[in-house]
């Protein structure tokens, strides 16, 4: 399996903050990597694929980079729609795993 | 509008079996991969496998082979996933989601409202 972790598991911020969340590969996964947000009693909603294109409807202030193992999710100007939990994916085996997640909470 | 649409929660004891489902519309659906994905109460999403319902093809990861059944039927666009002996560690939300592979990196794009299994004597 290819394995995949998040840092940090979680991290409180304010309305406006800028934030970023890592995701480190246990392999090279070029960039088949994904980001996902899930909100409470929610299923998870993609907001980036590929490493860092924004799934359509997704607002411009989340981005995606990195490539090979190591990758970054940022959040530019938080709002308080995006208060929950973010999960990356890498999607370059068939047999996809997550990383353990992201909370993000007010402070 | 592609749709995943799940069965309703389930509450068993240890030792049943269980079949639950995601019928899928909007879309080809012989032509996309479709994943499970587990989530233990106040845990982190687990991939525990995915089948291409064009020619039932089925993958598993290492800690459910040999634990669940990954199925389709294809005449009601369904995908199914059951266990013939439940435990009470097999109390989870359970997800079933779309592989979009005519996307870069394939994602998981759409997704289905969640099962909840409650396994309890």
């Amino acid at each position: 399996d290819i394995q995949m972790t998040q840092s940090p598991s979680s991290l409180s911020a304010s309305v406006g903050d800028r934030v970023s969340i890592t995701c480190r590969a246990s392999e090279s996964i070029n960039n088949y990597l994904n980001w996902y947000q899930q909100k409470p009693g929610k299923a998870p909603k993609l907001l980036i694929f590929a490493a860092s294109t924004l799934q359509s409807g997704v607002p411009s202030r989340f981005s995606g980079s990195g490539s090979g193992t190591n990758f970054t999710l940022t959040i530019g100007s938080l709002q308080p729609e995006d208060f929950a939990t973010f999960y990356c994916q890498q999607s370059y085996s068939t047999l996809y795993t997550f990383g353990q997640g992201t909370k993000l909470e007010i402070k | 509008e592609v749709q995943l649409v799940q069965s309703g929660a389930e509450v068993k004891k240890p030792g049943e079996s269980l079949k639950i489902s995601c019928q899928a519309s909007g879309y080809t659906f012989t032509k996309y991969w479709i994943g499970w994905v587990r989530q233990m109460p106040g845990k982190g999403l687990e991939w525990m496998g995915i089948i291409y319902p064009g020619d039932f093809d089925t993958r598993y990861s290492p800690s459910f082979q040999g634990q669940v059944t990954i199925s389709a039927n294809m005449l009601i666009s369904t995908v199914y996933l059951q266990w013939s002996s439940l435990k009470a560690s097999d109390t989870a939300m359970y997800y079933c989601a779309r592989r979009n592979q005519d996307t870069t990196g394939s994602p998981s794009d759409y997704w289905g409202q969640g099962t909840l299994v409650t396994v309890s004597s």
